[in-house]
């Protein structure tokens, strides 16, 4: 089975600042996409960034980078210059043939 | 490129009433997801069609929950009879085929389900 966790369900960062968001995984499978999802308040999800597996270089979206440990299944999320707009509902995600995502971390970004 | 559409964008029923929601996925993507997303919880997978076949609806309680991609294209997700605990946001998602794309989904914006 594949499953999903995100440890921290709540987070805060101050304006132009740098805030990590945890995830880990588990799965059996070698070959597999990860994924971080933001939703904003009352608006639909939205992909932020995506890492496949078998890379082992980390995925960069602009101000948005990845740390992915394969070996510890471990798939975090870094924000750089954080803005207001980044405040939202972020869910990790694993796709081996279907999508299963972690409970979500809800970060606000204050002035 | 028009989105993932879905209706209706709210619902209010009483509890042990029917409802439907309908999506109409991105133009060419051969799958197409249900999520149910309870409130403050990550979406949770009910059924993924490829084309007009079920790929998986483990997750689906099937007692009351049923949904149909006749023609692989739109797809109906049904409740009878509601119950409480079964108001939530239900997601629909599509893909380009989930056999070989890049594992990325294109949400829709949600149907909200508030059962009374």
């Amino acid at each position: 089975a594949q499953t999903v966790t995100q440890s921290q369900p709540e987070m805060s960062v101050q304006e132009a600042e740098t805030v990590t968001l945890s995830c880990t995984y588990d799965t059996s499978e070698n070959n597999y996409y990860l994924f971080w999802y933001k939703q904003p308040p009352s608006r639909q999800m939205i992909l932020v960034i995506r890492q496949e597996a078998y890379k082992q270089q980390n995925a960069t979206e602009n101000r948005f980078s990845v740390n992915f440990q394969k070996a510890a299944k471990s798939f975090s999320l870094k924000i750089s210059d954080s803005q207001l707009g980044d405040t939202a509902m972020y869910f990790c995600a694993l796709n081996n043939n279907d999508m299963r995502f972690g409970a979500g971390t809800r970060l606000t970004v204050k002035p | 490129e028009a989105g993932v559409a879905q209706s209706p964008r709210y619902k209010i029923i009483e509890k042990r009433q029917s409802v439907a929601f309908w999506c109409n996925p991105i133009s060419g993507h051969a799958t197409l997801y249900w999520y149910q997303q309870i409130l403050g919880q990550g979406p949770k997978l009910l059924i993924q069609f490829q084309n007009n076949g079920v790929v998986d609806d483990s997750q689906l309680p099937k007692d009351r929950f049923s949904a149909e991609r006749l023609k692989g294209v739109d797809s109906t997700l049904k409740i009878q009879p509601a119950k409480l605990e079964d108001s939530a946001v239900y997601l629909c998602a599509s893909s380009l085929d989930f056999r070989s794309d890049t594992g990325e989904l294109f949400f829709g914006e949600g149907s909200r389900l508030t059962v009374l």
